[in-house]
């Protein structure tokens, strides 16, 4: 079966623009989650996404948007970037909505897209 | 407030060698805690988890130990191997809003392992 997985590897853009990142989760999963990585913050919950529904936000300025398509695929989009927008990006897919009420259902991650804001 | 801490940043140990990660939460009411290994340029791979009525789990050479009462929890890697070697981070389940409908997953920061052989 294959992993998740996450287009583009790398982005090089400039402050304010805008830019599109998509996920395809594992065949079968239904939920979706965007993580950023940075070396200072770590790892910082996004948002989830469950049948094209967003279920949970982290908080992140509104600048940070995503959605998701009916066969589960994500993209989450990210406008007027900055340069603290510099990071990894994370998807990670899950049978069943993870920030719910049993938050123990496990997120494969895929392998990140870098984003570079010059 | 939101809140995991992760010791040490960094850990090297020789080859056969135990390594152990010990990290701190802040909410009471967390009850899942999982740990996640990342090799350079891949995703994190969740490779233990352990829930709050669980105080050890075991899976190999892997172990995982919660003290809720002091709210810490800790990775134990025994007989450590060169492949080991990655940056694992810990993660706690966090309340958001009211009446606990909804949690999200607080990472710490990350341990750097390396094990020399």
């Amino acid at each position: 079966k294959a992993g998740v997985t996450q287009t583009p590897r790398y982005l090089i853009k400039t402050r304010g623009q805008q830019v599109t990142l998509s996920c395809s989760p594992i065949s079968g999963h239904r939920s979706v989650s965007w993580y950023q990585q940075t070396p200072g913050q770590g790892l910082q919950f996004l948002f989830e996404y469950f049948s094209e529904t967003q279920r949970n936000k982290g908080n992140f300025p509104g600048r940070f948007s995503g959605r998701q398509f009916s066969n589960s695929r994500s993209e989450m989009n990210v406008s007027t970037l900055e340069l603290g927008d510099s990071a990894l990006y994370l998807c990670a897919s899950s049978l069943t909505i993870t920030s719910g009420r049993d938050p123990g259902n496990e997120q494969f991650f895929g392998p990140g897209t870098r984003l570079t804001v010059l | 407030g939101e809140n995991v801490e992760q010791h040490p940043s960094t850990l090297s140990v020789q080859e056969g060698d135990s390594a152990v990660i010990k990290c701190t939460y802040s909410d009471s009411a967390s009850n899942y805690f999982p740990w996640y290994k990342q090799e350079l340029g891949k995703g994190p791979q969740l490779i233990i988890d352990i829930r709050s009525n669980v105080g050890e789990k075991k899976d190999q050479r892997i172990a995982v130990t919660l003290n809720k009462t002091a709210k810490h929890f800790s990775l134990h890697i025994t007989e450590t191997q060169p492949e080991d070697s990655a940056v694992y981070f810990c993660a706690a389940s966090m309340r958001v809003g009211y009446g606990g409908a909804t949690n999200k997953l607080i990472f710490g920061t990350g341990t750097l392992l390396a094990v020399q052989p």
